[in-house]
């Protein structure tokens, strides 16, 4: 069965400091793989989707980075945090194109 | 450009009483792709529902049902005989065909109480 994994589930980082969110996806191969950030008005923002290794788009330039190092790895980063990166941040994964994606549990990050 | 608007931001209802959700889509292909998901408390997003603009059959799923009309552009979300289990937040998504990005509205969060 697919499975999708996302961590850490909480995240209290101070400004300036690195930030990286890890999911991984089992159970299937070339997954779409997608980053969203939901904010306290909750609605969900696209960061970054990928549909392939090396193939990352980027919807909002603001300051973070994706990356996918494997198939299914899917990786959020930043060099410096800033306030406003504070949110839920949730990976999600779909398995064909305009098909349903499927979340990961998401991490709750708090820039102090 | 595609958008998703939830106009009710919270409803609250009473066990056992039937709650409509709307939401209100607008995109300019003829071939889309319309989603509900459920947000609990826990913070995952659940999937509930897929639907594609050519089939606009109405979907009944237990005490789930759809009612997609693209004369209005809704898609809109019924949940009969409420139960406390139904307090989330509710999204309705959009995606255009051939596009991977979902666009998302901006929820409505649904209490029922007991």
């Amino acid at each position: 069965s697919q499975t999708i994994h996302q961590w850490p589930a909480t995240l209290v980082q101070p400004v300036g400091s690195p930030l990286s969110l890890e999911c991984t996806v089992e159970g299937t191969s070339n997954p779409n793989l997608y980053w969203y950030r939901q904010a306290a008005g909750r609605g969900l923002q696209l960061l970054f989707y990928s549909i392939g290794i090396d193939q990352i788009s980027s919807e909002v330039p603001q300051n973070l980075s994706a990356s996918r190092p494997q198939d299914r790895q899917f990786i959020l980063s930043s060099k410096k945090l800033l306030l406003s990166d504070s949110g839920f941040y949730l990976c999600a994964y779909s398995t064909g194109m305009n098909t349903e994606a499927f979340f990961g549990q998401g991490t709750r990050l708090t820039v102090v | 450009a595609q958008k998703v608007t939830q106009a009710q931001t919270e409803i609250s209802v009473v066990e056992k009483e039937d709650v409509t959700l709307d939401c209100v889509y607008e995109t300019r292909d003829t071939t889309y792709y319309l989603f509900w998901y459920k947000q609990p408390p826990s913070g995952e997003l659940v999937f509930l529902i897929r639907r594609n603009s050519f089939d606009e059959q109405n979907e009944i799923s237990g005490r789930y049902s759809w009612n997609f009309q693209k004369s209005t552009s809704s898609f809109n979300f019924t949940i009969t005989a409420s139960q406390v289990v139904d307090s989330a937040v509710y999204f309705c998504a959009l995606s255009e065909w051939g596009y991977q990005k979902v666009t998302f509205g901006t929820g409505t969060k649904l209490q029922v109480i007991p």
